[in-house]
C-alpha cells in the first residue's frame, strides 16, 4: 500500500527561526493535507492542497505540493513557542467511496525561547 | 466553521467491559466518518470507515467484532469497544467528511485506559 515518509522525525528551535518539513510517497496523491496536533487533542487542519505545483499560505505557515504529486513540504517562519506540536502530512485520493488519508508518521516541533 | 464533537474525552475503564465513544457533527451533515487510533508517538492509523445506513469498512487487521461502528444519522458515529483489554487501551480520534465540500475535520480525541 501508498507509504509517506515524513522527515525529520523532530526538531528543536530556537525562537524566531524558520522551520521546514517535508513528505515524499511512493506513489501519486491528488490531495496533500498539513495537520497540526497538540498533546490529547485531535488534529487540526494547517493547509489543503489540492494541484500539482500549488503553493499556499496560512499566516506564517507555507506548504507546496510537488510536481511530481509524490512530495510536499511545510514551512514555518519566523517561529514562536505556541508552534510547539506534532505536524503531521496526510495524502489521499478522492475518489471512490472511502477517500480516506494516510498520515505520516508526524515531525514533533520544540521551540526554545 | 465545520466542527466535531467527540465524547468522551478519556475515559477508564476495567477489563472486560464495553465503552461507547461517539463522534457527531455539529453543524453540518456527514455522510462519512472515520474512526483512528494512535499510540503514544505514533501517527494516526485508519481503523474503519462508517457509512451513514450501511456497515463500516474495517482496515486489515481490525477487528469488526472488536470494535462495532453504527453510523445511524447524518451527524452521529459511535464507535464501541467491546470487553475492552489493557491492549485496547489507546487514543482514538474521529473525522467526518463535509458532504458539501468533502473536507475533513477532526474530533478532539478518546483517551481510553482499560485497568
Amino acid at each position: 500500500g501508498q507509504q509517506l515518509n515524513q522527515s525529520p522525525q523532530s526538531m528543536f528551535i530556537q525562537e524566531g527561526e524558520d522551520v521546514s518539513m517535508n513528505c515524499t510517497s511512493s506513489s501519486i496523491f491528488n490531495t496533500w493535507l498539513w495537520y497540526k496536533q497538540d498533546p490529547g487533542e485531535g488534529p487540526v487542519l494547517l493547509i489543503a492542497l489540492y494541484k500539482a505545483g500549488e503553493l499556499t499560505s496560512n499566516g506564517r505557515l507555507t506548504a507546496q505540493f510537488g510536481i511530481t504529486r509524490k512530495d510536499s513540504f511545510l514551512n514555518i517562519s519566523a517561529s514562536i513557542p505556541s508552534d510547539v506540536g506534532i505536524y503531521f502530512c496526510a495524502g489521499m485520493n478522492y475518489g471512490g467511496s472511502q477517500g480516506n488519508l494516510i498520515f505520516g508518521k508526524g515531525t514533533k516541533l520544540s521551540v526554545k525561547p | 466553521g465545520a466542527v466535531v464533537s467527540q465524547h468522551p474525552s478519556w475515559v477508564i475503564c476495567k477489563s472486560g467491559t464495553s465503552v461507547k465513544i461517539e463522534c457527531r457533527s455539529l453543524d453540518f451533515q456527514a455522510t462519512t466518518m472515520f474512526w483512528y487510533r494512535q499510540f503514544p508517538k505514533q501517527s494516526l492509523m485508519l481503523m474503519a470507515t462508517s457509512n451513514e445506513g450501511s456497515k463500516a469498512t474495517y482496515e486489515q487487521g481490525v477487528e469488526k467484532d472488536k470494535f462495532l461502528i453504527n453510523h445511524a444519522s447524518l451527524t452521529l458515529s459511535t464507535l464501541t469497544v467491546t470487553s475492552a483489554h489493557p491492549e485496547d487501551s489507546s487514543f482514538y480520534i474521529c473525522s467526518a467528511r463535509h458532504h458539501m465540500n468533502e473536507k475533513l475535520f477532526f474530533g478532539s480525541g478518546t483517551q481510553l485506559s482499560v485497568l
